[in-house]
């Protein structure tokens, strides 16, 4: 398994401000995901944040949106632009775990963010 | 397309009753793997299990057991003698590297 850290936990920020969300693995990854979950719903994947190269966005999400950075293969950011109430979410970091027959996708713990 | 069909909202079991989870989903892969996850109230997801599309062997642990059938595109999931603890949302999951999930089934268990 893999160990999954993000910062911040949670967050209230004013519309218009932007927010960069931190995720941690402790062990190198090929593959991290950005996911949103908006309130009361389930998990929309925003991107793939790819090492070395651009994110890969899924329809509906822009990288002037939500720019995400993959410096290495333990860390991503993603950053929440111009914020407006319906981004109020929480946003989980997954990574992919590879391994002979064995493949499994784990969870950080999440940023929930509130925009007001 | 991708899809996965939780038609279950909400369950309400009262405490060591049994309770069946639905999942059906939809894919034209030939490969890919099936997934279930738990959402406590504190938010985190919690990896259950995770199935190969081509090992159709039911799998329990402890409590849980889950039953795929390719046949009817299901991979439902079963906790036997719920408790309490066991109240959360849970997510079944499609997909290799991009994971679509389907939109949770609440389980309530009451003491």
């Amino acid at each position: 398994s893999a160990v999954i850290s993000q910062k911040p936990s949670r967050d209230i920020c004013q519309r218009g401000t932007s927010l960069t969300i931190q995720c941690q693995v402790d062990s190198q990854v090929t593959m991290m995901f950005w996911y949103r979950q908006q309130p009361g719903q389930s998990l929309t994947l925003i991107a793939t944040a790819n090492q070395g190269s651009e994110a890969t966005y899924e329809s509906g999400f822009v990288i002037d949106k939500f720019p995400i950075s993959r410096p290495n293969l333990t860390f991503s950011t993603l950053t929440v632009s111009n914020m407006s109430p319906e981004d109020s979410s929480i946003y989980l970091c997954s990574v992919e775990m590879v391994g002979g027959y064995s493949y499994e996708q784990y969870f950080g713990p999440g940023t929930r963010l509130t925009v007001t | 397309a991708q899809k996965v069909t939780q038609a279950q909202t909400e369950i309400s079991v009262v405490e060591k009753e049994d309770v069946t989870l639905d999942c059906v989903y939809e894919t034209r892969d030939t490969t890919y793997y099936l997934f279930w996850y738990k959402q406590p109230p504190s938010g985190e997801l919690v990896f259950l299990i995770r199935r190969n599309s081509f090992d159709e062997q039911n799998e329990i642990s402890g409590r849980y057991s889950w039953n795929f059938q390719k046949s009817t595109s299901s991979f439902n999931f079963t906790i036997t003698a719920s408790q309490v603890v066991d109240s959360a949302v849970y997510f079944c999951a499609l997909g290799t590297d991009k994971l679509i999930f389907g939109t949770g089934t609440r389980l309530q268990v009451f003491p």
